[in-house]
């Protein structure tokens, strides 16, 4: 069967500071990778999606980027966080239109 | 901007009432999906509906799509506490693979 790991599960991180979020999938091959923010009470925003290694689409700009060094590692990055950078953050992987979810990474940024 | 957009915002109901949910969306699309986030834990997804479909059911989960009007709603019967929930649609416009949620409906079941 197939599972998705996100790492780490919580982040408290001073703005200025990078940032490195990891997402794994398992038992599965040649997925199309998600990162979604979600700020507080509110809907998701998608930031990146990939559809294979090296090819990332990047929705939203802003002071994050992503990589796909591996077929099933999604790696969302920061070289300077922002306070606004705070938020939930969902890695996710799609099959036959259905998207399957991490638990996500909260990051606060202080 | 983001493509689904869904109301109510925020529902309260009694156990054992019938919640329904709308959402609304603007392109052409293949499929709408509606997806389930417990408070502080990832989406997991509830149940698909194809465009060429108007209707599909799923336990006590009954969705339906209006490609004309573009929207679709979600019907949870016998409401139970454990329903308590954000609930969001998500669809791809036809030949992305973009996935865009809507705002999502926060659902109180009072036991």
């Amino acid at each position: 069967s197939q599972t998705i790991h996100q790492w780490p599960a919580t982040l408290v991180q001073p703005v200025g500071s990078p940032l490195s979020l990891e997402c794994t999938v398992e038992g599965t091959s040649n997925p199309n990778l998600y990162w979604y923010r979600q700020a507080a009470g509110r809907g998701l925003q998608l930031l990146f999606y990939s559809v294979g290694i090296g090819q990332i689409s990047s929705e939203v700009p802003q002071n994050l980027s992503a990589s796909r060094p591996q077929d099933r590692q999604f790696i969302l990055s920061s070289k300077k966080l922002l306070l606004s950078d705070s938020g939930f953050y969902l890695c996710a992987w799609a099959r036959s239109g259905e998207l399957f979810f991490g638990e996500g990474s909260r990051l606060t940024v202080l | 901007s983001q493509q689904g957009e869904e109301d109510p915002q925020a529902l309260s109901i009694q156990e054992g009432e019938n919640a329904t949910m709308n959402c609304s969306y603007k392109t052409s699309i293949n499929n709408l999906q509606w997806y389930r986030q417990n408070s502080g834990r990832g989406l997991v997804h509830l149940i698909l509906i194809r465009s060429n479909e108007r209707e599909k059911h799923s336990g006590r989960l009954r969705v339906t799509l209006d490609t004309s009007k573009k929207s679709s709603s979600l019907l949870i019967t016998a409401s139970r506490a454990a329903d308590t929930a954000s609930y969001f649609c998500a669809t791809a416009a036809s030949g992305t693979y973009k996935y865009i949620f809507g705002t999502g409906t926060r659902l109180k079941v009072l036991a």
